[in-house]
């Protein structure tokens, strides 16, 4: 059984491209959460989804971010328009259920914007 | 607003046990306590949770106090592969706000 999957591992941007940070849960989990690490600092929430539902974005910055989680295929986190400050790495977590006490993390994807 | 207070951080040595502290004095009662914990350049890992009685698995134990205001982390026989950044959470269970805060930095020596 596959843990949480996250790719690319590290990916390089310029200021001003597009970053699509995908996260594939775990089998059978249909809820995921994404958080932002920046260096040296604890995680930070961004956004909670289920199959094809946003259901808590209170942490997602309100402009140039965007997330989603379709029926099929992996969840994506996708940076507009990036600038040197969204350096971070960025972890997805999932869950059987919603609020279930264990969160299953990814390895994250470590983003760089030159 | 932290809901938690950890000691930024903390050494241990090898073999022997590990006690982290933790202080949530605003805690509600229908708040469990969390804990995971983060190896350097991984994602998070689970460790344990408990409400009010004390909680024991193959990782680990966790001791909390009877007014709920403190609890405890203990890795029993500590080993170098323990270094990590140990995060305390309190949560509503069913709720989806896990939210961490700076954690505390254990190292543990040889």
């Amino acid at each position: 059984n596959a843990g949480v999957m996250q790719n690319p591992r590290h990916l390089v941007r310029r200021r001003g491209q597009e970053a699509r940070l995908r996260c594939s849960p775990m089998k059978g989990h249909s809820h995921v959460y994404w958080y932002r690490q920046l260096p040296e600092e604890g995680l930070k929430f961004m956004v909670y989804l289920q199959k094809e539902n946003i259901i808590d974005e209170s942490g997602m910055p309100k402009e140039r971010f965007s997330a989603e989680f379709p029926k099929e295929g992996p969840s994506i986190l996708r940076i507009q328009q990036v600038v040197r400050g969204d350096s971070a790495a960025y972890f997805c977590a999932s869950s059987p259920q919603g609020g279930d006490e264990k969160l299953f993390f990814g390895s994250g994807t470590q983003l760089s914007v030159l | 607003d932290a809901k938690t207070t950890q000691p930024p951080s903390m050494d241990c040595a090898e073999g022997r046990a590990a006690n982290l502290p933790c202080n949530h004095s605003t805690i509600s009662g229908n708040e469990y306590v969390y804990w995971y914990r983060q190896i350097h350049s991984q994602g998070p890992q689970y460790i344990i949770h408990g409400l009010k009685n004390n909680e024991t698995n193959e990782m680990a134990s966790l001791i909390i106090t009877e007014d709920r205001k403190s609890s405890t982390l203990i890795l029993p026989h500590a080993t170098l592969r323990d270094t990590a950044v140990y995060y305390c959470i309190v949560r509503v269970r069913n709720n989806n706000d896990m939210r961490f805060g700076a954690g505390t930095r254990l190292t543990v020596k040889p």
